[in-house]
């Protein structure tokens, strides 16, 4: 299967600074990224969508001011987490949709590894 | 109301009996259904995806889905230690947006 790579796996920080969570198509090119946050013992809940080359689209209560999203590339997306604050811990998970003609089509969605992002 | 709800669990079965989940959802005009399943601090992982009526099989895993009662559900055969995991009934809702459920958590006993 393809693969999703995010980086950093884990990150520990200051209240009030801000940290960038990268997350990589390995194997394909992906038109769409999609943002989630999972709080512990909670579901996945959709934070954004990120279309490479144009703004992101971003869910209901989410603030874009604070949840940077970058899609500069058909290979990269980043989400920057800015003046991060304790309730801001939480696991963050991308998936990449591949573009339409590729090895993969574009029927599937295929998840990074997650990262963890603990304020202190 | 919840878009997709399952219940939480948890739920125990013993070594090589079938474990069953369910699922309901909100949107009557949702198209494909997936079950991934979540190990404690990993990232989801894509069991089984259907979009018909009727039953999906592969391997020991196998989905159902009745579109009319909105209904999709998942068995596993032959219950693992391994299979203890979370797992995750998801909606598309629209353009590869997925809507997901709480998630019931299966704990299979040797």
């Amino acid at each position: 299967g393809a693969v999703v790579s995010q980086h950093p796996s884990w990150v520990i920080c200051k209240s009030g600074t801000s940290v960038k969570i990268e997350c990589r198509s390995l194997d394909f090119q992906a038109t769409t990224m999609f943002w989630y946050r999972q709080f512990p013992k909670q579901s996945l809940m959709l934070m954004a969508t990120s279309n490479e080359g144009s703004k992101a689209t971003y869910e209901q209560g989410v603030e874009k001011d604070k949840f940077l999203i970058n899609h500069a590339s058909l290979t990269l997306s980043t989400l920057t987490v800015t003046s991060a604050h304790p309730e801001d811990s939480s696991f963050y998970i991308c998936s990449a949709r591949p573009a339409a003609g590729g090895v993969f089509g574009s029927g599937e969605l295929f998840f990074g590894e997650g990262s963890r992002l603990t304020v202190l | 109301q919840k878009e997709v709800e399952q219940n939480s669990g948890p739920l125990s079965v013993p070594e090589g009996a079938i474990a069953s989940l369910n699922c309901t959802y909100s949107d009557r005009g949702s198209q494909s259904f997936f079950w991934y399943r979540q190990y404690s601090g990993k990232s989801p992982e894509l069991i089984m995806f259907i979009y018909s009526n009727g039953d999906k099989e592969d391997g020991r895993f196998t989905a159902q889905l009745n579109k009319a009662s909105q209904y999709v559900s998942l068995l596993i055969r032959d219950s693992q230690p391994s299979d203890s995991a979370t797992y995750l009934c998801a909606v598309n809702i629209n353009d590869y947006k997925l809507s997901f459920g709480a998630g019931t958590t299966v704990t299979v006993r040797a």
